[in-house]
């Protein structure tokens, strides 16, 4: 079974340009997330989906970030426009809610933002 | 004061001896607590997650629960050079919530 998948690895852009990450959750996982990591930091939560609702988005930046996931599957991130304060690691990680999944979360292999 | 607190380290540890990671949270209400392992330029992997009070054993690792005192702990015995990495503490108050540390560095010296 494929794990999350996201692309691209790395992206490097200049401030004012905008940004995407793409993220494809293990299947049939319902609930799926979007985290910022900055160097020696723990993952930040930006946006919390449960199938296609975003049910909580409360640390998104939402004069410049946006986030959709459409048919509760697939989900891009956007940043529009960088700020050289973005560079960080942008982590999705996707679980199912299921008595046996026992609220554990999986991650992909990450984005590695620079805004030069 | 944060959620999840953890010492940042590094921690030194000779090979084979033992690796105590310590990890404190501040919501009560906490059920769920997880220890991801990342390694450098790497996604976290979860290495054990516990539910109940008390001790948890997955081969090497073993996590210790207290939540009276809201404390989870995490020991690596046998520690091997493949085991320096970053070891994150995360709790979960509720179902797909999660509090992560800034993690502790362990490197482990031949």
């Amino acid at each position: 079974e494929a794990g999350v998948v996201q692309s691209p690895r790395y992206k490097i852009i200049e401030k004012k340009q905008p940004v995407a990450f793409w993220c494809n959750p293990i299947s049939g996982h319902n609930t799926l997330y979007w985290y910022r990591q900055n160097l020696g930091q723990g993952p930040e939560l930006l946006i919390r989906y449960e199938n296609e609702e975003a049910v909580d988005d409360s640390q998104l930046p939402k004069d410049r970030f946006s986030a959709e996931r459409l048919k509760g599957v697939d989900s891009t991130l956007k940043i529009q426009p960088a700020e050289l304060g973005d560079s960080a690691v942008y982590l999705c990680a996707s679980s199912s809610r299921t008595s046996v999944a026992k609220n554990i979360q999986y991650f992909g292999a990450g984005t590695r933002l620079s805004v030069l | 004061q944060k959620e999840v607190e953890q010492n940042s380290g590094p921690l030194s540890v000779p090979e084979g001896a033992i690796a105590s990671l310590n990890c404190t949270y501040s919501d009560r209400v906490s059920q769920s607590f997880f220890w991801y392992r990342q390694y450098s330029g790497k996604s976290p992997e979860l290495i054990m997650s516990i539910y109940s009070n008390g001790d948890k054993e997955d081969g090497r690792f073993t996590a210790q629960l207290n939540k009276a005192s809201q404390y989870v702990s995490l020991l690596i015995r046998d520690s091997q050079p493949s085991d320096s990495a970053t070891y994150l503490c995360a709790v979960s108050p509720s179902w797909g919530k999660f509090q992560f540390g800034a993690g502790t560095q362990v490197v482990v010296t031949p």
